[in-house]
């Protein structure tokens, strides 16, 4: 059985930088194939995709946000982190680690199946 | 990168009644790497359909999907009172993925 936590601080000054950790069990990125990702969402608003890290080190950012993203694994701890850097008000939402299952490893994007349950951060004064 | 269109913002019926819910895409989704997820209040979103008509594991039938190319949909057979909720739709067919705006079902 899969599972997946976020952690990381529930408040942020504007213009700091974000760190948040993923820890997942039943699976692990030295396998083929295997890929975790960042979401976040915004207080009633939509879903974005951020970041995906893969099995072999090889990482995607949404375009929009690649500039302040930075997505690693650390295979020894299940472990994958998500900094994001100069955070504002706007970044204000819940994020979120999942699971993205791949149907091929040559296409390399996928659906989300396992979800963590998500944790608020708010980057306020 | 693919914009994914839903349809309607919020849509509201009765127990019983069922429901269909729209997402267009800017273009053609590849492969129809279509997914829809479901989410309750406070709650992560639960993954629904994948391929755009296969269902997730554990997910009742009355869940369908359907669609291709830039046209999809979900559909409610006869919706119970746990299938009001916020629907998002999400395409990896492209270089990068993208969800949708939501649709809310409401009680009506």
């Amino acid at each position: 059985q899969i599972t997946v936590k976020e952690s990381g601080p529930n408040l942020v000054r504007p213009t700091q930088t974000l760190t948040l950790t993923c820890t997942f069990s039943g699976l692990s990125l030295t396998t083929s194939g295997v890929s975790v990702g960042w979401i976040r969402q915004p207080p009633g608003k939509a879903l974005e995709w951020l970041a995906v890290i893969y099995w072999d080190d090889d990482k995607r950012y949404n375009s929009s946000l690649k500039s302040r993203v930075t997505i690693t694994k650390d295979t020894s701890k299940n472990q994958v982190v998500l900094t994001m850097t100069n955070m504002d008000p706007v970044d204000t939402a819940t994020y979120y680690c999942a699971h993205m299952r791949l149907l091929s490893t040559w296409h390399r994007v996928g659906f989300f199946d396992y979800w963590g349950q998500g944790t608020l951060v708010t980057v306020s004064s | 990168d693919i914009v994914l269109t839903q349809s309607p913002g919020t849509l509201s019926l009765s127990p019983g009644e069922r429901a269909t819910l729209s997402c267009r895409a800017s273009q053609s989704v590849s492969s129809n790497y279509l997914a829809w997820y479901q989410q309750k209040p406070g709650q992560a979103p639960r993954l629904l359909i994948y391929g755009a008509s296969s269902r997730a594991t554990g997910i009742p039938d009355r869940f369908s999907g359907s669609g291709s190319g830039t046209d999809f949909t979900l559909t409610i057979s006869r919706l119970e009172p746990e299938d009001f909720a916020v629907y998002f739709c999400q395409q990896y067919g492209g270089s990068l993925s993208t969800f949708g705006q939501g649709t809310k079902l409401e009680i009506k």
